[in-house]
């Protein structure tokens, strides 16, 4: 398996501009979780799905985000209008029935720098 | 509110030492530990921890974890250059499918 897939790798957008970020997790993998890193504040859990249906949202920071996982294979996060605080590195992770044992399964990475 | 805390957030060691991560938290209805480590990219699974007191153990690091203080630690003996990195401490719930993160502890390991 490729692992978790994320792209683009980089992004570079104005402020105000839409930003699409997307990911695929590991094939037969039901939980799937959108993070943001920044030094400031760490990791911080966004939402996460299961079965492609969004459980908990609630560290979606403002209506400017927003996810979703029309089927098992692809998931986005959207942010519009996007703002130079939204610069971080954007993880998605997935996680399935091996979870007991390892966890969560870390994409590389998206790194948006909002200007 | 949860809350997972670790210590040092940065340490800087010359190679051939030993050093001692900590990470201590506050969850409800704690179920897991888990330990990563971040290079340049995205965060690698190295331990999950489940059981106080048992030590589980990869090469020269090893994680134990005490239910009843509520802390791990995580220790890296004979450190490299190549142990450089972030080491990220998660805990997992009430909700059994999220882990909670702490920030980190910035590790530096210099020839």
């Amino acid at each position: 398996d490729a692992g978790v897939i994320q792209s683009p790798r980089h992004e570079v957008t104005e402020m105000g501009q839409e930003v699409t970020l997307r990911c695929k997790p590991i094939s037969g993998h039901d939980y799937l979780f959108w993070y943001r890193q920044t030094m400031m504040r760490g990791l911080e859990l966004l939402i996460y799905f299961n079965n492609n249906v969004p459980i908990d949202d609630s560290g979606m920071p403002e209506d400017r985000f927003s996810a979703k996982m029309p089927n098992a294979s692809f998931s986005t996060l959207k942010i519009q209008p996007s703002e130079p605080r939204d610069s971080a590195v954007y993880f998605c992770a997935s996680s399935g029935w091996e979870r007991g044992h390892n966890g969560y399964t870390f994409g590389s990475g998206t790194r948006l720098t909002v200007v | 509110e949860d809350k997972v805390v670790q210590s040092p957030l940065s340490l800087v060691v010359h190679e051939g030492d030993t050093v001692t991560l900590n990470c201590s938290y506050e969850v409800t209805n704690f179920r897991s530990l888990l330990w990563y480590k971040q290079e340049k990219k995205a965060p690698t699974f190295l331990f999950m921890l489940t059981s106080s007191g048992i030590e589980k153990k990869s090469g020269r690091l090893s994680s134990i974890l005490d239910k009843k203080e509520l802390f791990s630690i995580l220790n890296i003996t004979a450190t490299q250059t190549g142990d450089s990195a972030i080491y990220l401490c998660a805990v997992e719930g009430n909700t059994g499918n999220q882990f909670y993160f702490g920030t980190g502890t910035s590790l530096t390991v210099i020839p």
